[in-house]
């Protein structure tokens, strides 16, 4: 059974430092082609991607967030953590992480449940 | 960047209505196209993936066609489960992007 689940704090102020952790089992990160990506959801708003951390220890960043993100994996190789620097309001969101296996889908087939960030001082 | 856009951003439906949902790339992208269902409060459910495979355990009255720069996703015949919000989504070499989302109301 695949699961994962995001942790980290719920409420930051701005210009603090963000750290996301997904924890995931039921897969692992050196299987070919599997991927854990940080995807966002501002309330009411659409689905923006943030970063990605690939099997074979690529990273990849959404050009917009890139000067601010950097992912990574745990030395248990059963965690990503996103670290997003000098954040501001509007990074409220909803952060999700998900499972994607690329190519053979290019799509997100497992999704954590999320976890609601607010950035107020 | 490739752009996605979904359009009708709001969609009004009623049960049995066979309902599409455009989503339009702002450069060809193949068949790298995915489509999702997020009902509130909960994360997105994969539907479809390459422009028309349908994720397991979705039921068939979801479908999906297109390929290069305009896609669709049907439901052929809306049951009171399927009212949600959609979202396409592309991907291409280790990068992804999302359309803007179509809330399909009652």
């Amino acid at each position: 059974q695949i699961t994962l689940k995001e942790s980290g704090p719920t409420l930051v102020k701005p210009t603090q430092t963000l750290t996301l952790t997904c924890t995931f089992s039921g897969f692992t990160l050196s299987t070919t082609g599997v991927a854990v990506g940080w995807i966002r959801q501002p309330p009411g708003k659409a689905l923006e991607w943030i970063a990605l951390f690939s099997w074979d220890d690529n990273k990849r960043y959404s050009p917009s967030l890139k000067s601010r993100v950097t992912i990574t994996k745990d030395t248990s190789e059963t965690q990503v953590v996103l670290t997003m620097t000098n954040v501001d309001p509007v990074d409220t969101a909803t952060y999700y992480c998900a499972r994607v296996v690329v190519p053979a889908t290019g799509a997100f087939d497992f999704w954590g449940q999320g976890i609601l960030v607010t950035v107020s001082s | 960047d490739i752009q996605m856009t979904q359009s009708p951003s709001t969609l009004s439906a009623s049960v049995g209505d066979r309902v599409i949902i455009t989503c339009r790339a702002s450069q060809s992208i193949s068949r790298w196209l995915a489509w999702y269902q997020q009902k509130p409060g909960k994360a997105p459910k994969l539907l479809i993936y390459k422009a028309s495979t349908l994720q397991s355990g979705v039921p068939s009255r979801f479908s999906g066609s297109g390929s290069g720069t305009e896609f669709t996703l049907t439901i052929s015949s809306l049951q009171p489960d399927d009212f949600a919000t959609y979202h396409c989504q592309h991907y291409s070499n280790y990068m992804f992007s999302f359309g803007q989302g179509t809330r399909l109301d009652i």
